[in-house]
């Protein structure tokens, strides 16, 4: 059975760093990309970006350029995405996802 | 990038009747490789997204033959045959024929 299964919920200070972990069971990893997704709260999906864990190749959603960075470990079979300059406007449940099953998703919380 | 419109944005139904939800894409969804990339995503209330149909009328592991996907080009379609109470939930289409990938709206699926 395909899993992801993400790191726990984060609350973090405006204008630092997040880094959210996935790591992945049931397949192997190289063979399918694993994609980030941003939901904020009540509202709808935004695709951030993803990684080709066969090769480490990225790409990123213009939104996010520059702010995330995606990568993945094959050694623990786990992807990552770190978020970097959070603001409110972060808040949100960032999830991973294959091109068929998604992790549980991971609540960050950014406040002063 | 591809802009992605559904409706309804709600949908109240009856109990054992049908349910049908349209999506319209801001350009063709067909690939380079002849393949059309619209996935459909179920999303029940506090859980993740997950995966209902690919590539316009594939059902996912798993997914009740309640629900058809169909459509082409730009103008898709998901149907629920008899509606029941586990369907309850919020519905997005994705297409993943161009980067960046992209979802619409979501819509409500809610029983009367």
């Amino acid at each position: 059975e395909v899993q992801l299964e993400q790191s726990g919920a984060e609350v973090k200070k405006p204008g630092t760093t997040v880094k959210i972990s996935c790591k992945v069971s049931g397949y192997t990893f190289t063979d399918y990309y694993v994609h980030w997704v941003q939901q904020a709260p009540g509202k709808g999906l935004e695709w951030m970006g993803l990684i080709d864990p066969a090769d480490g190749e990225t790409i990123y959603a213009e939104k996010f350029q520059g702010r995330v960075t995606i990568t993945a470990d094959t050694s623990t079979d786990t992807a990552y995405m770190e978020l970097t300059g959070l603001t409110s406007h972060d808040t949100a449940v960032y999830y991973c996802a294959t091109d068929g099953p998604w992790g549980q998703g991971t609540l960050v919380t950014v406040s002063s | 990038e591809i802009v992605m419109t559904q409706a309804p944005l709600s949908s109240p139904v009856t109990l054992g009747q049908p349910a049908s939800i349209s999506c319209r894409s801001s350009q063709s969804l067909v690939h380079s490789d002849g393949d059309t990339y619209l996935n459909w995503l179920q999303q029940r209330p506090g859980q993740p997204p997950r995966l209902l149909i690919y590539k316009i009328s594939n059902r996912f592991s798993g997914v009740p033959d309640r629900f058809s996907g169909s459509g082409a080009g730009t103008d898709f379609t998901l149907k629920i045959s008899r509606v029941e109470a586990e369907d309850v939930g919020v519905y997005y289409c994705m297409q993943t024929t161009q980067f960046p990938r992209t979802f619409g709206q979501g819509t409500k699926v809610e029983i009367k």
